[in-house]
């Protein structure tokens, strides 16, 4: 149980264009999913925390305008990264919380985003 | 704002060696401390999980300890194995949040 997937595992995109990446909770109802970042030999950093059917909540220094977070169920979760640059090249996590267990969370697979 | 510290950052042993990770959070108020493997350009595998009200938990070959009072945290991996290598992270929950370690590499050699 308590699995989460992400679509897709890797996208390559030219510098401008706009990249979607999802997040799924596929046994469970998830009303938090959060959104991470990672760079190469780096921590995972968080970037925003999802509530279905309310605005994200992003933290210090992330841009909401660059960085859309749609959680219109309770099994979905979108990251659309917009007018991507190669400093957006990263690799992007989300992972899922249940109501029940509120203190772990369960993470995808990730997404590698690399932007030419 | 918490902070969390692993050493080392890297480490490399011979197969079989017993060998122990470790972690320092700086904020004792934490729900449970979490320790993942994560294999390289891959997600995080989620290995034990501690409560706060807990000393420490056990699968299998691998041992996590929590001392919530002086903010440590170690894994510890018993009898090596060269699958054994990939970077381990801990990670301390606050009441929404969890805060990341840098991790450490782990390399075991046939």
């Amino acid at each position: 149980g308590a699995v989460v997937s992400q679509h897709p595992s890797r996208v390559i995109c030219k510098s401008g264009t706009s990249v979607k990446i999802e997040c799924r909770s596929l046994d469970f109802q998830a009303t938090t999913m959060f959104w991470y970042r990672q760079f190469p030999k780096q921590s995972l950093m968080l970037m925003a925390t999802s509530n279905e059917g309310s605005k994200a909540t992003y933290e210090q220094g992330v841009e909401k305008d660059k960085f859309l977070i749609n959680h219109a169920s309770l099994t979905l979760s979108t990251l659309t990264v917009t007018s991507a640059h190669p400093e957006d090249s990263s690799f992007y996590i989300c992972s899922a919380r249940s109501g029940v267990n509120y203190n772990e969370q369960f993470f995808g697979p990730g997404t590698r985003l690399t932007v030419l | 704002k918490q902070e969390v510290t692993q050493i080392p950052a890297a480490l490399s042993v011979p197969e079989g060696e017993n060998l122990v990770l470790n972690c320092s959070f700086t904020d004792s108020a934490i729900y449970n401390l979490q320790w993942f493997r994560q294999d390289p350009g891959k997600g995080l595998t989620s290995l034990l999980l501690i409560q706060s009200s807990q000393r420490e938990q056990t699968s299998g070959r691998l041992n996590a300890s929590l001392d919530k009072s002086s903010g440590r945290s170690t894994l510890y991996i018993a009898a090596s194995q060269p699958g054994d290598s990939a970077t381990y992270l801990c990670a301390a929950s606050g009441y929404s949040t969890l805060t990341f370690g840098k991790g450490t590499m782990l390399l075991v050699s046939p």
